[in-house]
């Protein structure tokens, strides 16, 4: 199974940027780097995912180590709507394991 | 599109009862899972389906079954429920694109499960 480290909790202020880690050390040449988040008291929703190349969408912005053995999600401009976990996850195979995530918390 | 339904949207059993979590969903999606999560813990995948027909073992099956017979439905059975069985229970689906990257996987609300 595909394995990603993140750390438990992370803390922010509100309005400013959030960088959210992620080692994959075991990481494949044709494994996506996906990243879903979970709002208080509902199901995960979809985030950003890439291969190789940082991505940009509505959202967040995802940067990806040159050797892919790492992640970053960049939330630009953080709100207390953005409170929740957030999963980092290798599509690797038919079996989607999600870790225990990261716990951001928006300070106002 | 209602996207992924899951009833009950809570249930109380006593141990030992069964029930079958139910799971449905219109995107034509081939791919379904069942996951379970517990307070302050991720997700852990139970079980999941590649297609109609198909299924497979997560990393915590044991105490539940799972059948797929149609693309739509995915439910999830607890034959004997125990108490270590108390959990959210979260329906995903997703397409299987002929390509390499996989689609996003779309959740359900939950279904809040006690057993007494």
């Amino acid at each position: 199974d595909a394995k990603t480290t993140q750390p438990n909790s992370m803390e922010s202020n509100e309005e400013e940027p959030v960088h959210l880690p992620c080692n994959h050390s075991t990481i494949s040449g044709t494994d996506y780097i996906h990243w879903y988040r979970q709002l208080p008291s509902q199901g995960p929703e979809y985030v950003i995912h890439g291969l190789t190349s940082n991505v940009n969408n509505r959202m967040a912005s995802l940067a990806i180590a040159e050797d892919r053995k790492s992640s970053t999600l960049i939330l630009h401009r953080a709100t207390l709507r953005d409170a929740a976990v957030y999963y980092c996850i290798l599509d690797r195979d038919d079996k989607i394991i999600f870790g225990k995530g990261t716990r951001l918390h928006i300070l106002p | 599109n209602a996207g992924v339904t899951q009833t009950p949207k809570f249930q109380v059993l006593k141990t030992g009862q069964s029930m079958t979590l139910q799971c449905a969903q219109d995107m034509n999606h081939e791919y379904m899972s069942w996951y379970r999560q517990d307070p302050g813990m991720g997700l852990r995948l139970i079980h999941y389906s590649v297609g109609a027909g198909i299924t497979d073992q997560g990393e915590v099956p044991n105490g539940y079954n799972v059948s797929r017979s149609t693309t739509e439905d995915f439910p999830l059975r607890l034959l004997s429920a125990a108490p270590s069985q108390t959990s959210v229970y979260f329906c995903a689906s997703t397409s299987r694109p002929s390509g390499v990257v996989r689609e996003t996987q779309y959740f359900g609300p939950g279904t809040r499960l006690l057993v007494l």
